[in-house]
């Protein structure tokens, strides 16, 4: 089935510098979603992607679909503290669109 | 309301106890969900349930029996489960609709521990 590939694995990041978080499928995809899951805490839906080279922003977060729909980024500027935590991006399953996660990407910032 | 509870937040069994996690969410989804999440991994899906009827089971072992009483709760049943099992149980709620164009609201998750 379709599954959805991320990377990095981790991201160590200097508090005050940028980041990005890339996702792709090797399948087109409906839309993407990306979920944020702090440290003992549980997924928290970000926002959602549906058009082909969509980019939504939410204050210091970056999002972008690809044109082809196979890929999204996620980009964050300035990193503080308050954004530890894993970042999944997730697409619909090609058979039955239930959402499959990307591994995630476990950010840690320095002080 | 735009929340999904889920109870107990811990749970500690034997590998011959027989117990229930629960959820429940009042935001009119009919789409419920229950994930297994391991350390440092992504959520994997175990049951989907659709207007209150199993629509997808992931080969999940019996020991595992999902339930959905009405639209707003969802119970997991665990008997003899392994020490394997022991992993962050999380619900989670959407709106239904074709090609999986809704976010998830999940629960805050059961983290379980079978001893």
């Amino acid at each position: 089935g379709q599954q959805v590939m991320q990377i990095p694995q981790y991201q160590h990041v200097q508090e005050g510098e940028d980041f990005t978080t890339y996702c792709n499928s090797s399948t087109t995809l409906s839309n993407i979603q990306w979920y944020k899951q702090r440290p003992g805490g549980h997924p928290v839906f970000l926002i959602q992607l549906v058009k082909s080279g969509e980019v939504k922003k939410q204050k210091r977060l970056t999002f972008q679909f690809g044109e082809a729909k196979k890929n999204s980024s996620l980009h964050i500027t300035a990193t503080q503290t308050t954004d530890v935590g894993t970042y999944f991006c997730a697409g619909p399953r090609s058979n039955d669109y239930k959402l499959s996660f990307g591994a995630g990407t476990t950010v840690t910032v320095r002080a | 309301d735009t929340e999904v509870t889920q109870t107990p937040k811990h749970l500690v069994m034997g590998m011959t106890n027989k117990k229930s996690l629960k959820c429940e969410q009042h935001m009119g989804h009919r789409a419920m969900y229950w994930y297994k999440q391991k350390a440092k991994k992504p959520p994997e899906l175990m049951f989907v349930y659709s207007y209150e009827k199993l629509s997808i089971n992931e080969s999940v072992p019996s020991r595992f029996s999902p339930e959905c009483p009405n639209s707003s709760l969802l119970n997991l049943h665990l008997h003899a489960l392994q020490p394997e099992d022991s992993a962050l149980y999380l619900c989670a709620s959407s709106q239904e609709g074709q090609g999986g164009n809704y976010g998830y609201t999940f629960g805050s998750g059961t983290r379980l521990t079978v001893v």
